[in-house]
């Protein structure tokens, strides 16, 4: 079965340049995955921040941006801010299958 | 402004069906490009995508999941349901109900997500 990854955690000072990254244990992530990031904040349902690889959701700032790298999806996160510290999920579209990475800690 | 709101038991016993119904306000749940599906998430673990229908009926599920997972959909009550059969204390989670865009991984809204609990 195949698994989509993600870093447990990562690190940021404020101000700070981040990218989150989401993979698959077996093959190349692509925009036929539609790869989408959600971020979530302990007791609150996750919020979607990006989807169809690039595009922002309603209302989120532009300093969210995502993107393909090399063979992974990829969130950076550019003037990281305080409350930006928050769980990070991606997801792919696997052939009538939506799978969920394990999620990024990000600690800023 | 769109709003999902889950019900049902928050205390399941083991080999019993979970059951919860999701009820849409603000919105209409009899639209194209929409599905309406389900995701849960165990405690201090990540989130895992269950299942999602149409407002024609038509389902998807998550190929783990299958054989236990029955989702339906009552347009008139603009309501759709989540059965989740033999339940152990693996199946304990927040369940939450979802908007999915058909065409993209979008979950757009999302429902509070109360925690089920699976114990005798």
């Amino acid at each position: 079965q195949t698994v989509v990854t993600q870093e447990p955690s990562f690190s940021v000072s404020p101000g700070g340049t981040v990218t989150l990254t989401c993979g698959l244990s077996s093959g190349s992530v692509s925009t036929s995955h539609y790869p989408s990031w959600y971020q979530q904040t302990p007791g609150q349902a996750p919020r979607a921040l990006v989807y169809n690889t690039n595009t922002r959701s309603s209302g989120v700032p532009d300093r969210f941006s995502g993107s393909i790298v090399g063979n992974k999806a990829a969130l950076t996160i550019t003037g990281a801010q305080a409350d930006d510290e928050s769980d990070y999920y991606c997801v792919l579209y696997l052939g009538s299958n939506w799978v969920f990475g394990g999620g990024t800690k990000l600690t800023v | 402004q769109l709003q999902l709101q889950e019900s049902g038991p928050q205390l399941v016993k083991p080999s019993e069906t979970l059951s919860l119904t999701c009820s849409v306000s603000g919105g209409s749940i009899s639209i194209t490009s929409y599905y309406w599906g389900w995701i849960r998430q165990p405690p201090g673990k990540g989130l895992e995508w269950i299942g999602s229908i149409y407002y024609s009926g038509s389902t998807y599920y998550n190929p783990s999941l299958k054989s236990r997972v029955s989702v339906s959909i009552d347009t008139s009550k603009k309501q759709f349901s989540l059965n989740l059969s033999s339940v152990t204390a693996a199946d304990t989670a927040a369940y939450f109900c979802v908007r999915h865009v058909s065409w993209a991984c979008l979950f757009d809204y999302w429902g509070q997500g109360p925690l089920v609990t699976v114990s005798s």
